[in-house]
């Protein structure tokens, strides 16, 4: 069973479209990240989030705790953000869980 | 900027030996962590690690875990008897403060591979 859930699993954009990454969770939380893994493998924390919403340059998260539902944003995206984002959560019982992932390729 | 490190970058190694992945957080860091990643799978959560002493880990950490900080620098990750599906990828990070309130920041992994 997958405690956190990502779609899509893959997504294809052109430069400058708006895209929207989703995560849905079955356990209660204390926190949420939205983690970026580039094609070498590297991973990058974009933002922890517990309540409301959270902007950092073009990338913004949103959190709704009563739906359990969250969502990552990207304006006007550009081929360097092509990569692996992964939403994981923080449960009550303060273990990690992570979604497999959704693959966004951004084409010039 | 300051960041984590990992050492070594790669580690390939007989089943049934002994490893150590080693992890030199960022120095202001109190709160650490140890990640795995089978390839082309999901992350996985192994152990957290506050104050000397483990915080929660997962049913993965088994008694062939284990982990320590010995010189107050480096974090380590000690694999006793290696399997061959102990192959991943090792992702270290450490944050400020707990998981609760502040991000993790990520060593770039150590990928071991058990033959």
């Amino acid at each position: 069973k997958n405690e956190v859930e990502q779609s899509p699993q893959n997504l294809t954009a052109q430069e400058g479209e708006f895209i929207t990454i989703n995560c849905s969770y079955s356990v209660g939380i204390s926190a949420l990240h939205w983690l970026q893994q580039h094609p070498g493998g590297g991973i990058v924390s974009l933002f922890m989030l517990s309540s409301g919403k959270k902007k950092h340059g073009r990338l913004i998260a949103t959190i709704n705790i009563q739906e359990k539902h969250s969502s990552l944003h990207i304006t006007a995206s550009h081929p360097r953000d092509s990569a692996v984002y992964i939403c994981a959560v923080l449960n009550t019982g303060n273990q990690f869980y992570f979604g497999t992932g959704t693959s966004l390729t951004v084409i010039p | 900027e300051p960041e984590v490190t990992q050492t070594p970058s790669h580690q390939v190694t007989q089943m049934g030996q002994e490893v150590i992945l080693r992890c030199v957080p960022i120095s202001n860091h109190l709160y650490f962590y140890w990640y795995r990643q089978i390839l082309g799978q999901k992350v996985e959560f192994l152990v957290s690690f506050y104050n000397n002493e483990i915080s929660e880990k997962s049913e993965i950490f088994d008694d062939q875990f284990s982990v320590e900080r010995p010189d107050g620098s480096n974090f380590t990750l000690k694999i006793r008897s290696t399997k061959l599906e102990d192959s991943a990828m090792y992702f270290c990070a450490s944050s400020e403060n707990s998981g609760l309130v502040d991000t993790q920041y990520f060593g770039p992994g150590t990928r071991l591979t058990v033959l």
